[in-house]
């Protein structure tokens, strides 16, 4: 089956501490994305990356990190800058660049900061 | 930046009911997408639609591009249906998806 995978489902970190999400998508999607979700709120962009080795900042990008080194992944860091990190976050991607390609999600990851 | 809002923020229906709901947005887009988020997060496409009227079952969604808004249509509404309706529109060069407030449906029996 084709689709996007996110791992873990859960994940708990203390305070002071960075983590790594992972996103894979098996649909040879040229584009993958990150959002956050917060309790009741929309989604907002993160980090966005068109191709391997590069990538660009959304709008909330501060306090987080990311890589794309394999055209399949797409992993995030939340680094112990981010300030408020518990949050839903939410992989995509999508088939190609530009504004005419529908964006695909993933299971989402739930972080709490303990 | 762009302002996405929807209407209503929340609705409660009584299975059977059919429903519309609204996204205007305050400036020109390039295309237009239509979510349901499940009460687990999982975010499911509905409809991809710059433009026109799209019909896939119960759900149809017609999209008016120059007057700013687009709304989704849910007939005969069962207890599935329930769940968070975001519309996120595209903006500028990129492939940046700008969310909608989202409207909360509860459809119950």
């Amino acid at each position: 089956d084709g689709g996007i995978t996110q791992s873990p489902k859960y994940l708990f970190r203390k305070e002071g501490q960075n983590v790594t999400l992972s996103c894979e998508q098996n649909l040879n999607h040229d584009a993958m994305y990150w959002y956050r979700q917060d309790p009741g709120q929309g989604l907002r962009l993160i980090y966005y990356s068109q191709i391997v080795n590069d990538f660009q900042k959304g709008d909330i990008a501060e306090g987080y990190s990311v890589s794309r080194e394999k055209k399949e992944s797409f992993p995030l860091t939340v680094t112990s800058a981010q300030k408020n990190p518990t949050a839903f976050y939410l992989c995509a991607s999508s088939k190609g660049r530009g504004p005419y390609n529908e964006q695909f999600f993933g299971p989402g990851t739930r972080l709490t900061v303990l | 930046g762009i302002q996405v809002e929807q209407s209503p923020p929340d609705l409660i229906l009584q299975e059977g009911a059919n429903s519309t709901l609204r996204c205007n947005f305050s400036d020109s887009v390039n295309n237009l997408q239509w979510f349901h988020q499940n009460p687990w997060g999982q975010l499911i496409n509905l409809f991809y639609i710059p433009s026109g009227t799209k019909q896939n079952g119960r759900l149809s969604a017609t999209t008016v591009a120059t007057e700013r808004y687009s709304l989704l249509y849910i007939s005969s509404s069962q207890t599935t249906d329930s769940g968070v309706y975001f519309c996120a529109v595209f903006t500028g060069g990129g492939n940046k998806l700008t969310f909608g407030t989202g409207t909360q449906l509860k459809v119950e029996l």
